[in-house]
């Protein structure tokens, strides 16, 4: 079964930081590109960055540029997301999702990990 | 980038059909062919249902359908049912190698 299982998630005080991790089954990892997408409690979806199959590539979204740090294991078939200097406007479900067509469309969803950001 | 614009909500009887708009500009949607759409159940991840514009993952209903004019994206449920109650993200390429989602649209089966 093709499966995404995201982790780390938890409450953490502004400044913080976090490391999320996103752990894939059932398909090739190391050929294709993953991406993180967040969610505010209520809130629409909103794309976070985006990982290429070899690491080669690398983007993010504006509001998280030079904070957040995206990164992939392929022998561990393991997806990252580094969060630093965390904000309460990051508070959101942050949820892995795979890219197979290099399309910017995400086919196959993790569950999603919440992520608080309170004092 | 700013959000795309969809209506925060639509509904229709079962059986009838209803679409939802997606506006952008000619900086992401009018300028890609890279639309998607996402349908989401509460407390549940996002599911595809329509990529590149059109086309339609394996398992998706034929009842989905996406089409595009212009700055504007459209995803169109025909022959509704009460599981198509849920919300609805559009998605498009923004360019630089970024992408944008709709602010998302709650779909009501009377």
């Amino acid at each position: 079964e093709v499966q995404l299982v995201e982790s780390g998630g938890g409450l953490v005080k502004p400044g913080g930081s976090l490391r999320l991790s996103c752990a894939a089954s059932g398909f090739t990892f190391s050929s294709y590109s993953m991406n993180w997408v967040r969610q505010a409690p209520g809130k629409g979806l909103e794309w976070v960055s985006s990982i290429s199959s070899s690491s080669s590539y690398i983007y993010y979204a504006d509001s998280v540029k030079g904070r957040f740090t995206i990164s992939r294991d392929n022998a561990k078939n393991s997806l990252y997301l580094q969060m630093n200097s965390l904000r309460a406007e990051d508070t959101a479900v942050y949820y892995c999702a795979r890219d197979p067509d290099h399309d910017w469309a995400f086919d196959i969803w993790g569950q999603g990990t919440m992520v608080t950001v309170s004092s | 980038q700013s959000a795309l614009t969809q209506p925060a909500s639509v509904s229709g009887s079962p059986g009838q059909s209803i679409t939802i708009s997606c506006t952008g500009t000619s900086s992401d949607v009018g300028s890609y062919n890279l639309v998607s759409w996402y349908q989401q159940h509460p407390g549940k991840a996002p599911k595809l249902m329509i990529y590149e514009g059109s086309k339609r993952p394996s398992g998706v209903s034929n009842r989905f359908s996406g089409s595009k004019s212009g700055n504007t994206a459209s995803l169109t449920i025909s022959g509704l049912q009460a599981e198509d109650e849920a919300d609805y993200y559009c998605c498009s390429y923004a360019g630089s190698s970024s992408v944008v989602f709709g602010g998302g649209t709650k779909l009501t089966v009377l």
